[in-house]
């Protein structure tokens, strides 16, 4: 299956400071990228839809000015957490998808964000 | 709207027994429908999907999953279970609209 890869796979910052997380789909073009958040044990969250060269379509309740999505490349999205508190600790997963709507998605393998 | 229940939080099985993980959905429409599989601290993984057409689709690891629409169910199963089987499984669906729902996932812990 095709390749999704994030970068970092962890990464610890300090409260207040902004975190950028890349993902990057390497073997094919992703005409759509997800966002997930994933608390341990519990499903996915999507925070975000974004297409390329287009503004991201954020789910109820997610504050956009806190979580930047820019997806400039059919290749390459990035999420930055923005003034990044403890609460906002979690798993980011994104995910990458192309064609038709019936096509599955490629995932990442993550980020764990510990914000202390 | 639509929507995805994983009834069972976690399903135990012994060694060579079959398993089954339970999914139904809710949705306007035909259905996509998806299995994925996460490992800890991994992504998901794609298993298989139904589009259309035969009612048993079999997809990646030995795993198959049966696509009935009476009981707007989707199940998933593999005859023979193996210790590495053990993960979280996630069934998702999609419309034409293109946006996923995923179950709550399940764990499935097989004991050697």
């Amino acid at each position: 299956g095709a390749v999704v890869s994030q970068h970092p796979s962890w990464v610890i910052c300090k409260s207040g400071t902004s975190v950028k997380i890349e993902c990057r789909s390497l073997d094919f073009q992703a005409t759509t990228m997800f966002w997930y958040r994933q608390f341990p044990k519990q499903s996915l969250m999507l925070m975000a839809t974004s297409n390329e060269g287009s503004k991201a379509t954020y789910e109820q309740g997610v504050e956009k000015d806190k979580f930047l999505i820019n997806h400039a490349s059919l290749t390459l999205s990035t999420l930055t957490v923005t003034s990044a508190h403890p609460e906002d600790s979690s798993f980011y997963i994104c995910s990458a998808a192309s064609g038709f709507s019936y096509n599955e998605q490629f995932f990442g393998p993550g980020t764990r964000l510990t914000v202390l | 709207a639509q929507s995805v229940a994983q009834p069972e939080d976690q399903v135990n099985v012994a060694e060579g027994n079959p398993l089954t993980v339970k999914c139904t959905y809710s949705v306007s429409g035909n259905p996509y429908l998806f299995w994925y599989v996460q490992y800890p601290n991994r992504g998901l993984q794609f298993l298989l999907k139904y589009i259309t057409g035969d009612n048993l689709v079999k997809g990646s690891y030995g795993f198959e999953a049966e696509f009935n629409k009476s009981q707007t169910s989707f199940h998933l199963k593999k005859p023979s279970a193996l210790v590495s089987d053990s993960a979280l499984y996630f069934c998702a669906v999609k419309t034409n609209a293109g946006k996923s729902t995923f179950g709550d996932g399940t764990t499935l812990t097989v004991k050697p």
